[in-house]
C-alpha cells in the first residue's frame, strides 16, 4: 500500500525565514510525486511534478527535490502570501492510477 | 478560463437519501477523479476515471457510485449517505493518466444528518 508522510505538521516562519518542508514515501514503483498548495476553504493549486530521483523544480520562492525515498519543499525567503497548507502526493506505477495525498504542512509566515 | 466546476458548493441532507454531486471540466482533460478530504486524514482517492466509460476505485470508493458518459462530466452519487460521508468533496482533472498538474474544483461541503 502506498504510504506519504508529511512533516512537520505545521511551521511558523519569520517572513524572510528560510525553511523545508519533508515528504517522506512508500510506493511500489514511482510514476509521479506532486507537490500542491491548498488555502483555506479552496481546493489545491498545482505546484510541481517530479518522476526521478535527482529532479529539482523551482517556482519563485519554491524549490521542490526528490530522492528515492522523500522529496523536500525548499521556502526561500517567504513572505505572509506563502501562507497556506503544502500537501505531497505519489502515484503508482503498479497498473492502476490512483494517488495517494500526506496530510499536508500548514505553514503560516508571519510579517 | 481553464476550470472543474462543482455543484453544489454545499449540501446539508439527511440519511438515505440519495444525492449527486456533479462535476464538469472544460480543459478536454482524459482523467478525473473525486476526492474526499478530512481533518487528520487529508485527501482520499474516492474514485478516478482516466476516459470514458474507464472508471476504477481509489482508497476509499465504499458507498460511492461514478459514472464517465461523456468526457467533460463526472458525477458522484450517493445512493443512500450516511452520516460519515460527511466531509469535503473534490472533484480534479488533469490532461494525461500520470495525473500531471491536476486543476480542483471548488469543493463540496456535504453533511448527512
Amino acid at each position: 500500500e502506498d504510504q506519504v508522510t508529511q512533516s512537520p505538521e505545521a511551521l511558523r516562519l519569520q517572513e524572510g525565514e528560510s525553511s523545508s518542508l519533508n515528504c517522506s514515501y512508500t510506493v511500489s514503483g514511482l510514476r509521479g510525486l506532486f507537490w500542491y498548495r491548498q488555502d483555506p476553504g479552496k481546493g489545491p493549486e498545482f505546484l510541481f511534478t517530479l518522476y526521478s530521483a535527482g529532479e529539482e523544480k523551482e517556482k519563485e520562492r519554491l524549490k521542490a527535490t526528490l530522492t528515492k525515498k522523500e522529496s523536500f519543499l525548499h521556502i526561500t525567503a517567504p513572505k505572509p502570501e506563502d501562507s497556506a497548507t503544502y500537501l505531497c502526493a505519489v502515484q503508482s506505477r503498479e497498473g492502476y492510477q490512483k494517488v495517494t495525498f500526506g496530510t499536508g504542512t500548514k505553514l503560516q509566515v508571519i510579517p | 478560463e481553464a476550470q472543474v466546476t462543482q455543484n453544489p458548493r454545499y449540501l446539508i441532507t439527511v440519511t438515505g437519501k440519495k444525492l449527486t454531486v456533479t462535476c464538469s471540466q472544460n480543459m478536454n482533460h482524459e482523467y478525473m477523479s473525486w476526492y474526499r478530504q478530512d481533518p487528520g486524514l487529508g485527501l482520499r482517492q474516492i474514485y478516478y476515471s482516466m476516459n470514458v466509460e474507464v472508471t476504477d476505485k481509489g482508497d476509499v470508493p465504499e458507498g460511492y457510485k461514478v459514472s464517465r458518459k461523456e468526457k467533460r462530466n463526472f458525477p458522484l452519487i450517493l445512493e443512500s449517505p450516511s452520516p460519515n460521508q460527511t466531509s469535503l468533496y473534490f472533484c480534479a482533472s488533469s490532461p494525461g493518466t500520470v495525473n500531471t498538474e491536476a486543476f480542483f474544483g471548488q469543493g463540496t461541503r456535504l453533511t448527512v444528518v
